[in-house]
C-alpha cells in the first residue's frame, strides 16, 4: 500500500511554544491529505481537510488560527501547533488520499504532542 | 444516535478462535467501508476496504458489508497474538467524498 510519513513522532515542549509536524506522501501524489486529533481510548477526530494549493477546511469547533495547515506541494502538508498549552498534548494523525473518489486513505504512523 | 456505533470492547479471545467485529451506522449514503487496525500509539493501518454491500477476504480477514442493515462486520480466523489491537471501523459517502467517519475501535487481546 501507500505510504504515508509522518514527523516528528513524539515531540515535547513547553507551554506557550510553537510545534510543527509534518505528513509526507512518500511514493503517491496527495491532493487531499486529512489531519485528526485522537485522544487516549477515543477515535480519531477530524480536525481540518488540506488540498493542495488552497486553504484549509477546518472542522467545527477547531480553531484556524491555532492549528495552521500548510498543503504547499502534493506531497507535503504541514500542522503547525501555535502557541501550544498543556491542553493541546494529543496524538495528532494525518492520512492521505490520493485516489479519487473511493475515499481510501493510508495513514501516517502520528505524532505524539506533550506540552509542559 | 451517533453515525457510526461500534462496541468498544475490550474483547479478550484465546488464540486460534474466530473474532468477530462490527459496526452498525445510521447514514445510508455510506458506500465506502473500511477496516483499520492500530496499534498502541500508531496510525491506523487500513487492513480492509470494501464498496458497498458483499463479502472480501484476504488471508485470515473477512469483512461483510450488509448495507440493507447498516452493518459492517470483520471476522479474524486462527487469530493470532499479534493481531491484538485496536480495531476501527469507517465509512464515507459517495463521489468525492474522501472524509471518512470512524467508530470508536475494539480493543483485541488475543490471549495465547
Amino acid at each position: 500500500g501507500a505510504v504515508v510519513s509522518q514527523h516528528p513522532s513524539w515531540v515535547i515542549c513547553k507551554s506557550g511554544t510553537s510545534v510543527k509536524i509534518e505528513c509526507r506522501s512518500l511514493d503517491f501524489q496527495a491532493t487531499t491529505m486529512f489531519w485528526y486529533r485522537q485522544f487516549p481510548k477515543q477515535s480519531l477526530m477530524l480536525m481540518a481537510t488540506s488540498n493542495e494549493g488552497s486553504k484549509a477546511t477546518y472542522e467545527q469547533g477547531v480553531e484556524k488560527d491555532k492549528f495552521l495547515i500548510n498543503h504547499a506541494s502534493l506531497t507535503l502538508s504541514t500542522l503547525t501547533v501555535t502557541s501550544a498549552h498543556p491542553e493541546d498534548s494529543s496524538f495528532y494523525i494525518c492520512s492521505a488520499s490520493g485516489f479519487a473518489n473511493t475515499g481510501e486513505l493510508f495513514f501516517g504512523e502520528g505524532s505524539r504532542l506533550t506540552v509542559l | 444516535q451517533k453515525e457510526v456505533e461500534q462496541d468498544p470492547g475490550p474483547l479478550s479471545v484465546p488464540e486460534g478462535a474466530i473474532v468477530s467485529l462490527n459496526c452498525t451506522y445510521s447514514n445510508s449514503a455510506f458506500q465506502y467501508f473500511m477496516w483499520y487496525r492500530q496499534y498502541s500509539r500508531k496510525g491506523p493501518e487500513l487492513l480492509m476496504y470494501t464498496y458497498s454491500s458483499g463479502n472480501k477476504e484476504d488471508g485470515r480477514f473477512t469483512a461483510q458489508v450488509d448495507k440493507s442493515s447498516k452493518y459492517i462486520s470483520l471476522f479474524i480466523r486462527d487469530s493470532q497474538p499479534s493481531d491484538s489491537a485496536t480495531y476501527l471501523c469507517a465509512m464515507s459517502g459517495g463521489a468525492g467524498s474522501y472524509q471518512l467517519t470512524f467508530g470508536k475501535g475494539t480493543k483485541l487481546s488475543v490471549i495465547p
